[in-house]
This record gives structure tokens, sequence and C-alpha cells, in this order.
């Protein structure tokens, strides 16, 4: 299995700041035929479940706020958000779909500083 | 208006079994990646089970063997049987859309306990 780390556990940030959550696979997710990273990143606040904000590793989804962006390659990605807004604080998930059995990373906790 | 629906949860004892349904709307289950994805109180997501379009299904290590996925065209209609059900499956069960899921329904609770 394809195991996901996320980094850090938890951050907090002042309304307004850049919020950097990473997210690492044991093995590449980038698949060389069609050039793609099978990397997703997702948003869950409490009661509710998970919303896709990213995909491909950087494509972002529809309606999605252009102040989240999605970046990097191979084993090692990241999750930006350019100017946190209080609606923002949330758990943030990583996940992979590259194996056919898909994984999750553990989680980042964020909350206004 | 794409809509996934989940049921069937609820309180079970241990070695028990469960059916999930999840009702789809908006679009045709059958030729979508479909998954269950579950979380337990307080924790993380899990994926559990995927089937693709022509059928091939996969599990989680976790489930492998106990839980079954499952579809009906005629009522686009995704399940999960879950047989010799373990406190340590006590989760919340969303069903979602695609390999990144970019639609999930509300979840269903299932609980085992004696």
């Amino acid at each position: 299995d394809i195991v996901m780390t996320q980094s850090p556990d938890s951050l907090a940030v002042s309304l307004g700041e850049r919020a950097t959550i990473n997210c690492k696979s044991s093995q590449s997710v980038l698949y060389s035929s069609n050039n793609k990273n099978y990397l997703a990143w997702y948003q869950q606040k409490p009661g509710q479940p998970p919303k896709l904000l990213i995909y491909w590793a950087s494509t972002r989804e529809s309606g999605v706020p252009d102040r989240f962006s999605g970046s990097g390659s191979g084993t090692d990605f990241t999750l930006t958000i350019s100017s946190l807004q209080a609606e923002d604080v949330a758990v943030y998930y990583c996940q992979q779909y590259y194996s056919t059995l898909l994984t999750f990373g553990p989680g980042t906790k964020v909350d206004i500083k | 208006e794409v809509q996934l629906v989940e049921s069937g949860g609820g309180l079970i004892q241990p070695g028990g079994s469960l059916r999930l349904s999840c009702a789809a709307s908006g679009f045709t289950v059958s030729n979508n990646y479909m998954s269950w994805v579950r979380q337990a109180p307080g924790k993380g997501l899990e994926w559990v089970s995927v089937i693709y379009s022509d059928g091939r299904t996969y599990y989680a290590d976790s489930v492998k063997g106990r839980f079954t996925i499952s579809r009906d065209n005629s009522n686009n209609t995704l399940y999960l049987q879950m047989n010799s059900l373990r406190a340590e499956d006590t989760a919340v069960y969303y069903c979602a859309r695609l390999l990144y899921f970019d639609y999930w329904g509300r979840g269903t609770l299932v609980t085992v306990s004696s």
C-alpha cells in the first residue's frame, strides 16, 4: 500500500497570512504515461463530509477559491492557502489515487492564531 | 444536480451484518468509479472499497473478506454488505464518486457494540 504522511499535524495562522501543508507519499504517484500526479486534497469542517479542493495535484475544483493552490510532483506535495480566511478553519487531507488501494493522509488541522 | 444519499446504518452487535445503501441521482453509478470511505469518531478518513465501471472491486486490507461492494444499475444505487462486524468498524460511512472524490454523501453512522 502507498502510505501518505502529512506535516504538520496542526498549525495556527493569523488571518490573511499564508498556510502551508505538506504531504508525502511512500512511493511516487506520478504516472509516467500521462505525466499526471494522482494526488488530491480535501477540506473537512466539523459535521460535514469532506470537500474536494484540488485534484491531479494542482487542478482546482470548480468553485474553490483561488487562494487554495496545490503543487509538487512524485512523492512530495504542498497545499497552500495564500491568505487564510476564518472559513478556512478545517482539517485538510491529501489522498492518492495512483494505486488500486486508495489511501489518505492523517490530516492537518488548521486554526486561526 | 449530483446527489448521493446513504442509508442503512445503525447499532449492531459484534459479529453481526449490515447492508448500507447509497442512492445516486444526477449521474449513472454504473458509468463511474464509486467508493465507500469511513471515518471513525474523532479520527481521519479511511478508504474502504471501490467498484469500477467494468465491475472490478478492491478493498482495504482491514475489511477484505468481510465487506462486499456492489451496485444495482436499475436503481442507480451502490451497496456495501458488511459481515462479521467488529467494534473497530464503528464509523460514519460515506459513499463518494470517482477516484478523486468529487461528490460525497452526508454519511450514515454504523455503531458496532454489545
